[in-house]
């Protein structure tokens, strides 16, 4: 099992609409979770973190973490046009030896919002 | 607003050839990465650094990939040779905190674009 998985998508929504993108990761002992867009030929752009359990909320961004679960997800409320781009979900998860915890990534998620 | 400096943005070498990448991360920033993205992958980590020690090197092709930080702030990632296959963006990224968890977050430069020919 992958530590990080994502939906590869593509995920396609009209715009306006709620996007949501959820991820999914195998190691319960993850503290640290975190949501990245990667615009097409660009270097990923941090934009939001959450470490405890419930809802995190920033502007039209909407983070949601469930530990018990195990998942991480991301609300897009009224979707537009320009949020068009791969969502990588970040966790930071042990290594095997359990002595470093390391930045990991899921494949990402591809969203379109078309106009 | 402070960032992480990345050169080249684009490199393009012959087979066989070495080439090398380097990243000055976030003044005050402990905790480097280096990580490989291929077309439509996440990010694989390749080195991490706690300053100058290097705490995760498992996914880094040691055959032919280095990867230094030798004072502890900026770095560079070597490839020699290269190969066909090592075509894909190169990213640093940068953390301020040393602790093994934390609620910092990771801030990526630029990126440099590698094509392998």
């Amino acid at each position: 099992q992958k530590e990080v998985e994502q939906n590869s998508g593509p995920l396609s929504v009209p715009e306006g609409a709620i996007a949501s993108l959820n991820c999914t990761y195998s190691d319960r002992g993850s503290q640290s979770f975190f949501w990245y867009r990667q615009y097409s030929g660009k270097s990923p752009e941090l934009i939001m973190s959450i470490y405890s359990n419930g809802d995190k909320e920033d502007g039209r961004f909407t983070a949601q973490l469930n530990k018990a679960s195990q998942y991480v997800s991301l609300l897009i409320r009224d979707s537009q046009p320009s949020d068009s781009a791969t969502y990588l979900c970040a966790v930071i998860v042990a290594d095997s030896g359990g002595s470093n915890y390391k930045l990991t990534f899921g494949k990402g998620t591809l969203l379109t919002v078309n106009p | 607003e402070a960032e992480v400096a990345q050169s080249p943005r684009y490199k393009i070498t012959e087979k066989s050839q070495a080439v090398a990448f380097w990243c000055d991360p976030i003044s005050g920033h402990a905790t480097l990465y280096w990580y490989r993205q291929i077309l439509g992958q996440g990010p694989e980590l390749l080195v991490q650094f706690q300053d100058e020690s290097v705490v995760d090197d498992s996914q880094l092709p040691k055959d032919r990939f280095s990867a230094e930080r030798l004072k502890g702030v900026d770095s560079t990632l070597k490839i020699q040779p290269a190969e066909l296959g090592d075509s894909a963006m190169y990213l640093c990224a940068s953390r301020r905190d040393r602790s093994a968890i934390s609620s910092t977050e990771a801030f990526f430069g630029q990126g440099t674009r590698l094509t392998v020919v």
